[in-house]
């Protein structure tokens, strides 16, 4: 079974650029959530998608926004990039089911992005 | 539910046990989870502990649960240098919300 995949890796921007990073969760998650980690902040809830609809939301400001396939596959994007935009954006996805259990999330390795 | 704490950093011998605490404010969470991230890679799930348990023990890993207190200790046993890692705590609510702590950096000395 695929893990969870993100890409790009690494990809370096500049102040007032946009960016646009990639998720694909494990085959049959529905739900894909998004963090921010930086050393200072620690990880940050972006937002979680379900079934192509935003059902939770972080404190972010708008300029950070996402969207969800039909397939799952989610996408985030930030527009007007500042320095503090710089940290490694981490996915996660899990079944997205209501729980009778713990909701186990898988993360992918994150996207590092470096703004200059 | 979104203050999750833990200290920063911790060092230990190889050999020693090594215990990472975590505080909470928030006591309607259902499951509280320990996390680990290796350098360069994403977040992996260790063990998780049900609310109104008070411990979980998983071969080296042992979870206590203080519900009044609010705090949440992972125990590693015989800590090896690959343990060597950031470990992080995580609450849930409902299933979905997850919020987690700021993380811990582990210092395995040789």
């Amino acid at each position: 079974k695929a893990g969870v995949t993100q890409t790009p890796r690494y990809l370096i921007k500049t102040r007032g650029q946009q960016v646009t990073l990639s998720c694909s969760p494990i085959s049959g998650h529905r739900s894909v959530s998004w963090y921010q980690q930086t050393p200072g902040q620690g990880l940050q809830f972006l937002f979680e998608y379900f079934s192509e609809t935003q059902r939770n939301k972080g404190n972010f400001p708008g300029r950070f926004s996402g969207r969800q396939f039909s397939n799952s596959r989610s996408e985030m994007n930030v527009s007007t990039l500042e320095l503090g935009d710089s940290a490694l954006y981490l996915c996660a996805s899990y079944s997205g089911a209501v729980p009778s259990g713990a909701n186990v999330l898988t993360f992918g390795a994150g996207s590092r992005l470096t703004v200059l | 539910g979104e203050d999750v704490e833990q200290s920063l950093f911790l060092s230990v011998r190889e050999g020693d046990s090594s215990v990472i605490n975590c505080t909470y404010t928030d006591s309607s969470s259902t499951y509280l989870y320990w996390y680990k991230q290796e350098p360069g890679a994403g977040l992996q799930l260790l063990t998780y502990i049900f609310s109104n348990m008070d411990m979980k023990q998983d071969q080296r890993l042992t979870v206590l649960l203080n519900k009044k207190d609010k705090h949440l200790s992972l125990r590693i046993a015989d800590t090896q240098t690959g343990d060597s890692a950031i470990y992080f705590c995580a609450e849930s609510f409902t299933g979905n919300q997850f919020y987690f702590g700021t993380g811990t950096s582990l210092t395995v000395i040789p």
